[in-house]
């Protein structure tokens, strides 16, 4: 149980195009959700707190108008990374708080390639 | 959130416990202590959880120090499929979690 489920796993995109990711929880309900940034060899970077039916949260230095975040239903959360530059290009990770016995639980990650 | 420290790698020989440290001395009363790992080009895997006591389930071992400003993972019986980065992290039940930089987990065969 307490699947999240991310697509695409991986995309390659022409710079200044838009970018949609697809997080999914599918056998719970996630109001809240958190999408994360890897760069290669460094540690997941929170980039901002999806909340069901509200404004997301960013983190500091994380451009909203770039990167938009709709949290529509109880189970999808979407990242769309506008007009996308190669210094975009990166890991991103989503997850959901579980309630209880499991505490998190995350996608499996978008390699994003902007070229 | 408290801040936690592991060290940068570890090595393991396969089949033999694998005990991975972490500090969080300046953890609060209500936050946990989380344990994840990633493998290459993954996203993080739940481990395990604790708050005060020890804690178990089917794939590690959690022991938190009574004054819990430390913990240790124990992976009974470690693969080569367990070579992973570990993280630690403390956060409070409805927080967000921060990454910090993990212990690369190598399984020498």
């Amino acid at each position: 149980g307490a699947v999240v489920s991310q697509h695409p796993s991986w995309v390659i995109c022409k710079s200044g195009t838009s970018v949609k990711i697809e997080c999914r929880s599918l056998d719970f309900q996630a109001t809240t959700m958190f999408w994360y940034r890897q760069f290669p060899k460094q540690s997941l970077m929170l980039m901002a707190t999806s909340n069901e039916g509200s404004k997301a949260t960013y983190e500091q230095g994380v451009e909203k108008d770039k990167f938009l975040i709709n949290h529509a239903s109880l189970t999808l959360s979407t990242l769309t990374v506008t007009s996308a530059h190669p210094e975009d290009s990166s890991f991103y990770i989503c997850s959901a708080r579980v309630q209880k016995e499991r505490g998190y639980t995350f996608g499996s990650g978008t390699r994003l390639t902007v070229v | 959130d408290a801040k936690t420290t592991q060290p940068t790698s570890m090595d393991c020989a396969e089949g033999r416990a694998a005990n991975l440290p972490c500090n969080h001395s300046t953890i609060s009363g209500n936050e946990y202590v989380y344990w994840y790992r990633q493998i290459h080009s993954q996203g993080p895997q739940y481990i395990i959880h604790g708050l005060k006591n020890n804690e178990t389930n089917e794939m590690a071992s959690l022991i938190i120090t009574e004054d819990r400003k430390s913990s240790t993972l124990i992976l009974p019986h470690a693969t080569l499929r367990d070579t992973a980065v570990y993280y630690c992290i403390v956060a409070g039940s409805a927080r967000q979690l921060t990454f910090g930089s993990g212990t690369q987990l190598t399984v020498l065969p």
